[in-house]
C-alpha cells in the first residue's frame, strides 16, 4: 500500500532564505509526483506534476526533483518571501488502485516571516 | 477566471440533517471528484465520476452519496451528517482518468456539523 510521508510537518524561515521540502513515497511504481499549496481555510492549488520519466520540473521560483529509485521527491524554493506561506503537499496516484486515486501527504506548512 | 467552482464556501448542518455540497467545472473534463479533508489530515478519496460512471472508493461509508446530472456539475450528498463528518469537502477534476492527468480543485466546501 503506497504511503506518502512529508517530513517536517512545519518548517518556518525568514524571508529571502532559500528552503527545501521533503516528501518520500513506498512504492516507487509511480505515474508522476504531484505539489499542491494549500492556503488556510483554502483548497488546493497544483504548482508543479512530474512525470515518472522526469528528473525535475520548474516553476519561476519552485524547483521539483524527483527521485524514483530512493522514493524521494524536493519542493526547491528559492528567494522565499512572506507570500509562500502556506502548506505544502505532494501527492502521487495510486498504482494499481482506482484511477485518480491521488495519495496524499500530510503536508508541510510553511511560515516565511518578513 | 474560476475552473472548478464550489457551494457554498461555508455550510453549517445539524447532526441529523442531510445535507448537499455542489460543485461545478467550466473545462470540460471528463473526470469529477470528491475529496474529504479532515484537520490537519491528508485530503481522501472519498469517490468520483468519470463521465457518468460512478466510482466508490471502497472505504467510502454509505452515509456518502453523488451525483452528476451533467459534464458540468457534479453533488456530494450526506445522507445523515455525524460530528465525525465535520471537515472540508474538495472538488476536482481531470481531463481523463489516466494517472497521468493533473487534478484541479476547487475552493473547498467547509462543513461544520451541529
Amino acid at each position: 500500500k503506497q504511503e506518502v510521508t512529508q517530513i517536517p510537518a512545519a518548517l518556518s524561515v525568514p524571508e529571502g532564505e532559500n528552503l527545501v521540502l521533503n516528501c518520500s513515497f513506498t512504492d516507487s511504481a509511480i505515474y508522476n509526483l504531484q505539489w499542491f499549496r494549500q492556503d488556510p481555510g483554502k483548497g488546493l492549488t497544483s504548482l508543479l506534476l512530474i512525470q515518472s520519466s522526469q528528473r525535475e520540473q520548474t516553476s519561476g521560483r519552485l524547483n521539483a526533483s524527483l527521485d524514483k529509485s530512493s522514493g524521494r521527491s524536493t519542493l526547491y524554493i528559492a528567494a522565499s518571501q512572506p507570500g509562500d506561506s502556506a502548506t505544502y503537499l505532494c501527492a502521487v496516484p495510486n498504482y494499481g488502485g482506482s484511477q485518480g486515486n491521488l495519495i496524499f501527504g500530510k503536508g508541510t506548512k510553511l511560515s516565511v516571516k518578513p | 477566471d474560476a475552473m472548478v467552482i464550489q457551494n457554498p464556501r461555508y455550510q453549517v448542518t445539524q447532526f441529523g440533517k442531510p445535507v448537499t455540497l455542489s460543485c461545478s467545472q467550466t473545462l470540460n473534463h471528463n473526470v469529477m471528484y470528491w475529496y474529504q479533508q479532515k484537520s490537519s489530515q491528508a485530503p481522501k478519496l472519498l469517490f468520483h465520476y468519470y463521465d457518468k460512471d460512478f466510482n466508490n472508493e471502497a472505504d467510502t461509508p454509505d452515509n456518502f452519496q453523488s451525483r452528476r446530472p451533467n459534464t458540468s456539475f457534479c453533488f456530494l450528498d450526506i445522507r445523515s451528517p455525524g460530528l465525525g463528518d465535520a471537515a472540508m469537502y474538495l472538488c476536482a477534476t481531470s481531463r481523463d482518468a489516466f494517472n497521468q492527468e493533473t487534478q484541479y480543485f476547487g475552493p473547498g466546501t467547509r462543513l461544520l456539523v451541529l
